[in-house]
Order: structure tokens, then sequence, then C-alpha cells
């Protein structure tokens, strides 16, 4: 049972434009939603974190946006470089629990 | 600052053959220590985790154990490598009561 999805699959997008990379999870216990970046050949790297009590985290570019009653967030990716081509994880921890559970992940590339 | 090192970096072994992989974190004290494992392309997949020395939990059965016999030090091995045990292993750290987990740059195994 998978029980964080990702969509899509893959994306593709061109310099400059924003993408917009989906999650949703089943279990109403995840408390705690990090996103991984990878590029080929490395570890995940952490990118971006957001706790369920908030609906919206910022980092530079890099924005979560959260909505608890549909168990839904998104990842958007403002001003896309090529730079930020990779594989994007979205991952969900359930509270007290020291298992994360990850999507499949969301291949990114970015089109100069 | 807190540093992990994988080892080795990658890989080839015949089938049936023994497995040791490492992993050594440096500058911190007591940190939750976790083994992951990714297909080409797939997602990531916990194997194992560890709060503290001499204790490990299994999440997911792939043939494999894993041990940690010293504070900073995470060992993943097994007796007879399947071909299916080809694959991307990762580990990672955490502070106690900290979620954010920090990767190492993973080896690559290839089991033919």
């Amino acid at each position: 049972q998978q029980q964080v999805r990702q969509s899509p699959q893959s994306l593709t997008v061109w310099e400059g434009e924003t993408a917009i990379l989906n999650c949703s999870y089943e279990n109403s216990a995840f408390d705690y939603f990090p996103w991984y970046q990878q590029f080929p050949g490395e570890g995940p790297a952490l990118l971006i974190s957001i706790l369920s009590v908030s609906n919206k985290k910022e980092d530079g570019r890099f924005t979560i946006f959260f909505n608890k009653r549909e168990k839904k967030l998104s990842l958007h990716i403002a001003d896309s470089q090529p730079g930020d081509s990779a594989t994007y994880f979205c991952a969900a921890r359930d509270t007290g629990n020291y298992k994360y559970v990850f999507g499949a992940g969301t291949r990114l590339k970015v089109i100069a | 600052a807190q540093t992990i090192h994988q080892w080795p970096v990658a890989e080839i072994k015949a089938v049936g053959s023994p497995l040791s992989l490492g992993c050594t974190i440096k500058g911190k004290s007591s940190p939750n220590l976790y083994w992951y494992w990714q297909a080409t392309g797939g997602t990531l997949q916990q194997l194992f985790y560890s709060i503290t020395v001499g204790q490990v939990e299994s999440v997911v059965q792939l043939n494999l154990s894993a041990s940690r016999p010293k504070d900073d030090q995470f060992i993943l091995s097994t007796e007879k490598l399947l071909l299916s045990h080809s694959g991307f292993y990762l580990c990672a750290w955490s502070q106690q009561g900290n979620s954010d987990y920090t990767f190492g740059s993973g080896t690559r195994l290839l089991v033919i």
C-alpha cells in the first residue's frame, strides 16, 4: 500500500517557469513533510519541509502549500533553473515514529 | 560540523558472495541512524534504523542484516547476495528528537 503518492512522475518546464510537484498521503497521523532533492549518483538532500500545523512554507524560490483537510501538498519551484533538474521526493513522518515514508519521486527537467 | 561517510563508493559482487557496507558519522553523539535502499530510478525504502548502540530495528526483510557496533558506526551486511540486492544503498542520520535526515553519498551495488 503506497501511503505517499507523487505526481507527475516526470515534469519538463522551461527556464523561468514555475514547476509544480504534487504529493498526497493517506495516513492522518503524518505530521511532518520534508521534500528531498536528489541528483543522479548522489544521496538525497533536504530541500524544504513543513509541519502539518502550517499551510505554507517558503524558502527562496521554493514554496510548500499544504492542505491538511485534503491530505495534499505541493512544492512550487519559482523561476526554475537548469540546475534544479533533479528528482524530488516527498516524504511523510508518522508522529513519534522513526519511519519515514517516501513517495516515488518526480523527475524534473528544466530546459534552458 | 557533522559529516557522514559511506564506504565503499561502489561494489560489483557475485551472487552468493558476502557483503559489508559501512557508514560513519562524525561530529554528532548518539545520532539516530538509518539504512535505505533505492532501486535505479526508484523510491527510497527504509531497511533498518537504530537509536542507540547495539540496538537495530528491521523495517523490511530483504535477507540483509545491520549492526551498530559503535555510536558513530552503522554496518549493513549479508552472507549471501542475491541479484535483487543490486541498487543504491544510503545511510542517513538524524538528531534525537529532530526529524531532518542527512543522507550520505551512497554505495552503488551491482550483483552479477
